[in-house]
């Protein structure tokens, strides 16, 4: 079974802190993916990673940057917390595109509050 | 502009009736669709998929139907079970690019 993990389920934070949330798969998934989910918003992505040091711009990434220095890892980083970047944050993995399925796997989740 | 669409933002239905849930897309190169399942405070789970190519796709209770020329899916539960409550998404892909585009989601309530 794949296993997506994700470093903490609950965080609370201050506004201007710098905030990491790390994702770890164990699949040698290639594709990652954050995403934030918010009430009547549905999930939304904010930057995928297709390989090693490679990283692109979803639809909300402003306020947000990745980094992907090992294959099973990808890490969200805030750089100064504001209170709008309170939400649930999903990372997801895939393999790579062209293998069949699109089907994204999802680790459990962080619930973040920044006060 | 909001490329999937999930008009119902909640459905319920009794136990062991069918729970009807929609989905439409205004993006006609999307050929790849899903549907993922969230309970509160877990990541979504992977449920049922379907190309393009068919027009029905049924894994045990859960039957994905599309209809292309309405830009339409839906998913069907029979029979509905209380343990079917949670929050449902439909996401949809073109080809093999990286991108899901997710709905709002509908959350679905299953009664005893």
């Amino acid at each position: 079974d794949v296993k997506v993990t994700q470093s903490s389920r609950y965080l609370v934070k201050r506004t201007g802190e710098k905030v990491f949330l790390e994702c770890v798969q164990d699949m040698d998934h290639e594709n990652m993916f954050w995403y934030r989910q918010d009430p009547g918003l549905g999930l939304r992505l904010i930057y995928f990673s297709y390989d090693v040091k490679m990283k692109e711009k979803g639809d909300i990434p402003e306020g947000y940057s990745v980094s992907r220095e090992k294959k099973e890892r990808f890490s969200l980083i805030l750089e100064s917390a504001s209170t709008n970047q309170t939400s649930m944050y999903l990372c997801a993995s895939r393999p790579s595109a062209g293998t069949g399925e699109n089907e994204q796997f999802f680790g459990p989740g962080t619930r973040l509050t920044v006060l | 502009d909001q490329q999937v669409k999930q008009n119902s933002p909640s459905l319920s239905v009794q136990e062991g009736r069918i729970s009807i849930l929609n989905c439409d897309y205004t993006n006609s190169m999307f050929d790849y669709f899903l549907w993922y399942k969230k309970y509160p405070a877990e990541g979504p789970t992977f449920l049922i998929s379907i190309s393009s190519i068919k027009d029905k796709n049924e894994d045990g209770r859960f039957t994905v139907f599309l209809n292309k020329s309405a830009k339409h899916l839906s998913l069907h539960i029979v029979p509905s079970q209380p343990g079917d409550s949670a929050v449902y998404f439909c996401a949809a892909s073109r080809g093999s690019n990286y991108k899901l585009t997710f709905g709002k989601g509908t959350l679905l309530t299953v009664n005893p």
